[in-house]
């Protein structure tokens, strides 16, 4: 059966620190991967998508990026958080066929 | 703008009695709609999904709607269960290629089964 891991699962940073969120997609292959953020009081949010390794398409503008250096592995990044970067960044795969998504188990992410 | 609403922030059902929650959309590309139920601190787990060619499907105690001409769709659990309360999601994409995945999302509605 396919899971999906990511982590860490909480992080407090200061502002202006670099970030590094990972996640990893086991029991299949080729899947579509993408990166969500719930935002205090607020939906979930679509960041980035991927289809393929080194494939990554952004859907806001933001200070965030995305990277899939491996066909299961997708990561998120940034160079210097800021206050808004805070919240719960949640990591989902979904099958090339199909509509549903599954989701990690989520990355909440304070910062200072 | 809010293309996916839940307009209900919380509910509260007895346990053994139905728990309706609703949803409305507005972008008419919307074509495949999901539910999510979400407990704190954890992603969202899948529940059930509908295709807009469908007005109806049934997944055990989960029942979902859709009434495409009102733009609204409905999540039905009979009966409701105590294991039942938790925050739910309803999501809307197009369908087919790389629309599927790209959900909206309402806001949620907590929903509190009673014993």
């Amino acid at each position: 059966s396919q899971t999906i891991h990511q982590w860490p699962a909480t992080l407090v940073q200061p502002v202006g620190s670099p970030l590094s969120l990972e996640c990893t997609v086991e029991g299949t292959s080729n899947p579509n991967l993408y990166w969500y953020r719930q935002a205090a009081g607020r939906g979930l949010q679509l960041l980035f998508y991927s289809v393929g390794i080194g494939q990554i398409s952004s859907e806001v503008p933001q200070n965030l990026s995305a990277s899939r250096p491996q066909d299961r592995q997708f990561i998120l990044s940034s160079k210097k958080l800021l206050l808004s970067d805070s919240g719960f960044y949640l990591c989902a795969w979904r099958g090339q066929l199909t509509g549903e998504l599954f989701f990690g188990e989520g990355s909440r992410l304070t910062v200072l | 703008d809010q293309q996916v609403k839940q307009n209900s922030p919380s509910l509260s059902v007895q346990e053994g009695r139905i728990s309706i929650l609703n949803c409305d959309y507005t972008n008419s590309m919307f074509d495949y709609f999901l539910w999510y139920k979400k407990y704190p601190a954890e992603g969202p787990t899948f529940l059930i999904s509908i295709s807009s060619i469908k007005d109806k499907n049934e997944d055990g105690r989960f029942t979902v709607f859709l009434n495409k001409s009102a733009k609204h769709l409905s999540l039905h659990i009979v009966p409701s269960q105590p294991g039942d309360s938790a925050v739910y999601f309803c999501a809307a994409s197009g369908s087919g290629g790389t629309s599927y995945g790209k959900l909206t999302f309402g806001q949620g509605t907590i929903l509190t089964v009673h014993p």
